[in-house]
């Protein structure tokens, strides 16, 4: 079973939709989480991080974590084509100083 | 927002030469800095992780005297791949963290290294 895992997609969305984006985590110690995008040929910028249960919203976007269920969620509201990308779901475990990233779903809104 | 610059943006090199890659952290101080490699369609894996003043530490698998990692200073982290080969070919990403800082937020812009 891999630490992080997400589907790959694409997950297609038309613009002006809501976009969920999910990731499930193998580790239950898990303490930190963390949503990034990554633009094709782009490194990751981070958008989001969760630390506590429940959900967390910014902007557009919605961070939702259930550890119970070892899940962690992103919405996106009123997609847009910018928000056209991989996702990327990355998790901190307990006592570990690096992050495991899961392998991304792509995302395509169209317009 | 804080900025880390990478460099250089592309690279490519023939077979059996060694080539570096800076990472710099440009207002703040890195006490650790992360490198990555991701292959085509797949997801970043951590190479290793660096202490300023300290030796790496390198994940399973990566080996330490074909990636050497030198942070010399709370500012610059580098990277040499040595003798590299085609298989070596993919995107080298680097990040920096402050102290006290949860996650590693702050990514360079990476490196797209081809080797021929």
């Amino acid at each position: 079973q891999k630490e992080v895992e997400q589907n790959s997609g694409p997950l297609s969305v038309p613009e002006g939709a809501i976009a969920s984006l999910n990731c499930t985590y193998s580790d239950r110690g898990s303490q930190s989480f963390f949503w990034y995008r990554q633009y094709s040929g782009k490194s990751p910028e981070l958008i989001m991080s969760i630390y506590s249960n429940g959900d967390k919203e910014d902007g557009r976007f919605t961070a939702q974590l259930n550890k119970a269920s070892q899940y962690v969620s992103l919405l996106i509201r009123d997609s847009q084509p910018s928000d056209s990308a991989t996702y990327l779901c990355a998790v901190r475990g307990t006592g570990f100083q690096k992050l495991v990233f899961g392998t991304g779903t792509r995302l395509l809104v169209s317009p | 927002g804080a900025v880390v610059s990478q460099h250089p943006s592309w690279v490519i090199c023939k077979s059996g030469t060694s080539v570096k890659i800076e990472c710099r952290s440009l207002d703040f101080q890195a006490t650790t800095m992360f490198w990555y490699r991701q292959f085509p369609k797949q997801s970043l894996m951590l190479m290793a992780t660096s202490n300023e003043g300290s030796k790496a530490t390198y994940e399973q698998g990566v080996e330490k005297d074909k990636f050497l990692i030198n942070h010399a200073s709370l500012t610059l982290s580098t990277l040499t791949v040595t003798s590299a080969h085609p298989e070596d070919s993919s995107f080298y990403i680097c990040s920096a963290r402050e102290r006290h800082q949860n996650t590693e937020a702050f990514f360079g812009q990476g490196t797209r290294l081809t080797v021929v």
